[in-house]
């Protein structure tokens, strides 16, 4: 099965600018989580959906930045206006839903996105 | 409130030495437990996990992790270490009824030297 795609690979915007990313979950998978590494530090939580409904967005940093999901399939991340302090990585994630067998409890992760804001 | 600490954010090995990689975790409920490793210009790939069956959990490439409750922790480990190996590793907590959502360590950067 494709994994889970996340494109663009890399951004370099200035800051003020806008930039949306996207993520492909693996087909199926209901859960779908936005992750962020800043710096070489922790990575981060930012949100999470189930199918199209924003389960959990308590690690979103502030206004700025605004996550969808339409459909319940692909999911998009925007941030507007970027600041210097939102350069990192993005990752994305998705799992089946929760419960038990092989899958359960277990996120694949897609290769992430590089932000860059100068 | 869940936390995981990894000791050591950088450890360096000799070709063929043992791997140790420490993860400590808090909290509150029995966790599942996660080790993820990012190979150089690549995303998070799943080592291994626990999820409260066998306390020890063998993973991919020879890698194994021993969840030990009265120590809280969930400590990686290799016999024998490849130049393949190096790269970051990530040791993550996660609990039943979170929805999977994961909290992760800071990362420990693996150097394998010959």
């Amino acid at each position: 099965e494709a994994g889970v795609t996340q494109f663009p690979s890399h951004s370099v915007i200035e800051k003020g600018q806008t930039v949306t990313l996207r993520c492909d979950p693996i087909s199926g998978h209901d859960n779908l989580y936005w992750y962020r590494r800043v710096m070489g530090k922790e990575i981060k939580f930012l949100l999470h959906f189930v199918k199209e409904s924003k389960q959990d967005e308590s690690g979103m940093p502030n206004n700025r930045f605004l996550a969808e999901r339409t459909g319940g399939t692909y999911s998009t991340l925007k941030v507007q206006p970027a600041e210097l302090e939102d350069s990192g990585v993005y990752f994305c994630a998705s799992s089946q839903r929760v419960g038990t067998g092989p899958g359960a409890n277990v996120l694949t992760f897609g290769a992430g996105s590089r932000l860059t804001v100068l | 409130a869940q936390s995981v600490t990894q000791l050591g954010s950088h450890v360096s090995v000799s070709e063929g030495a043992l791997v140790l990689l420490r993860c400590n975790y808090s909290s509150s409920v029995p966790p599942y437990l996660f080790w993820y490793v990012q190979y150089p210009n690549q995303g998070l790939q799943l080592l291994l996990k626990y999820t409260s069956a066998a306390t020890l959990v063998k993973g991919i490439n020879g890698f194994e992790a021993e969840f030990k409750k009265s120590e809280t922790s969930f400590h990686l480990t290799k016999p024998s270490a490849h130049m393949s190996d190096a790269a970051e590793y990530f040791c993550a907590v996660s609990f039943s009824g979170g929805y999977n959502k994961l909290i992760f360590g800071a990362g420990t950067r693996l150097a394998v030297h010959p």
